[in-house]
């Protein structure tokens, strides 16, 4: 068990919807990174917070927005939803700001029909 | 256009042998190449990690091999065991910037 937590474990959706993805770090964690993972385009990284504050941006398309609260935790927020967007989202943390040893959750494995 | 190139995309190796994994990179800017370990259903875990002014680093059975003029590293698994049966991703990252993953490597021991 990493410590990172991330809710749901499953999520079952429609085109067109939206969703949101909710990820705890690990206890005394300020960075948290979100990462996509697909069978055809492997693990993407999206985006990075770090103590609130956007740190770095991968592959995250513009439907997508992130953001991490001041309890640490962090929301990852999916919007129009497409049959493409069906993947794995992992959550990691770390402690810096930099490329620190990540810490991976379980995943929130999304569906979207 | 693929920052990290990984293979094989898959391997399968008898019960200690040797597992070697290869990947390359194109952006000289990196300075931290991790690799990690995934299980399925699971998220990947941090497995060893090297920077680009060090050639090789061992932690028990894993050794990272680095070789900086041909932009290049790669994963030892030493003694292979069905335990090591996982999925492998190596990593390249700039500090608080980017960070590209390989396609993995799917790692199959048999006994």
């Amino acid at each position: 068990d990493s410590g990172v937590t991330q809710t749901p474990k499953h999520l079952i959706t429609a085109t067109g919807q939206r969703v949101t993805l909710r990820c705890s770090p690990r206890s005394g964690d300020l960075s948290v990174y979100w990462y996509q993972q697909s069978l055809d385009q492997g693990l993407q990284f999206l985006i990075q917070y770090y103590n609130g504050e956007e740190r770095a941006k991968g592959n995250i398309l513009e439907r997508f927005s992130a953001q991490q609260f001041p309890d640490l935790h962090s929301e990852l927020n999916l919007s129009s939803l497409e049959l493409g967007d069906s993947a794995l989202y992992f959550c990691a943390s770390s402690t810096g700001q930099g490329h620190n040893e990540q810490y991976f959750g379980p995943g929130t494995r999304l569906t979207v029909t | 256009q693929q920052q990290v190139k990984q293979s094989p995309q898959s391997l399968i190796v008898q019960k200690g042998g040797i597992s070697i994994i290869n990947c390359a990179y194109e952006n000289t800017a990196f300075d931290y190449f991790p690799w990690y370990q995934q299980f399925p259903g699971k998220g990947p875990a941090l497995l060893i990690a090297i920077r680009p002014d060090v050639s090789e680093k061992k932690e028990g059975r894993f050794t990272i091999s680095f070789n900086k003029s041909a932009k290049q590293f790669s994963l030892h698994i030493m003694d292979s065991q069905p335990g090591d049966s996982a999925t492998y991703f190596c990593a390249a990252i700039r500090t608080g910037n980017q960070f590209y993953f390989g396609t993995g490597t799917s790692l199959t021991v048999i006994p």
